[in-house]
């Protein structure tokens, strides 16, 4: 079957970084996506990584292995609008999004 | 203001009655979607249309329908509904099915009782 991993919580201070994993396997691999929600909100796109390595956008980042099915998100200089869930998704060999359960991300001051 | 418009916010429903979730979007995306979301479960998909004129089945079809008369509208129909359909329901587009990031809606929260 398919599945994604992620922590269903995490606590960070504000200020802080905070680094959030997503491990994967998929049948085939085509791209992964990192989205925030806030409660009682919509997803709304974070970034996008298909090739390996690290993608920097602000104080959001995002890291892609696919041969260890790894991703994380990096989010520096924690501030309470950080609060949230972060969802991994993965784009399979059929190019169906496959979704993580989330993450909810509880910064503290 | 461009984006996905849902309709209702809201509902609370007596299981066995029908119910259409309305989705608009006016960014004139090719693909559009149907997801449910519940505590503790990613995001499921339930259906999909890669163009007008056309629908497809994901991960949680039963008990749902779907058209696509036009690129714009995309609603969701519960023919009978039950309470293990009780969820938050989030319609989504995309420019085309096989790329890129998804616009959603804010979502309909559906009780079903």
């Amino acid at each position: 079957g398919q599945n994604i991993d992620q922590p269903t919580e995490m606590t960070a201070t504000e200020g802080a970084i905070v680094q959030i994993n997503c491990t994967y396997q998929t049948s085939g691999f085509n791209g992964l996506f990192w989205y925030q929600q806030h409660a009682g909100e919509a997803p709304t796109f974070l970034s996008y990584n298909v090739l390996d390595g690290l993608e920097e956008k602000g104080r959001f980042s995002s890291f892609l292995s696919r041969s260890k099915g790894y991703s994380y998100l990096l989010l520096k200089e924690l501030q309470m609008k950080d609060s949230a869930s972060y969802l991994c998704a993965v784009v399979d060999s059929n190019y169906q999004l496959i979704w993580g359960a989330g993450t909810k991300l509880i910064i503290k001051p | 203001i461009a984006g996905i418009t849902q309709a209702p916010t809201s509902q609370i429903l007596a299981a066995g009655r029908r119910m259409t979730l309305r989705c608009t979007q006016d960014m004139r995306h090719n693909a559009m979607y149907w997801y449910r979301q519940d505590l503790g479960l990613g995001l499921r998909l339930i259906h999909y249309s890669n163009t007008a004129g056309t629908t497809g089945k994901g991960e949680v079809p039963d008990g749902y329908s779907v058209s696509r008369a036009n690129t714009d509208d995309f609603p969701l129909t519960l023919a009978s509904a039950v309470p293990s359909q009780t969820s938050v329901y989030f319609c989504a587009s995309s420019w085309d099915r096989d790329t890129g990031e998804l616009f959603f809606g804010e979502g309909s929260r559906l009780t079903v009782l």
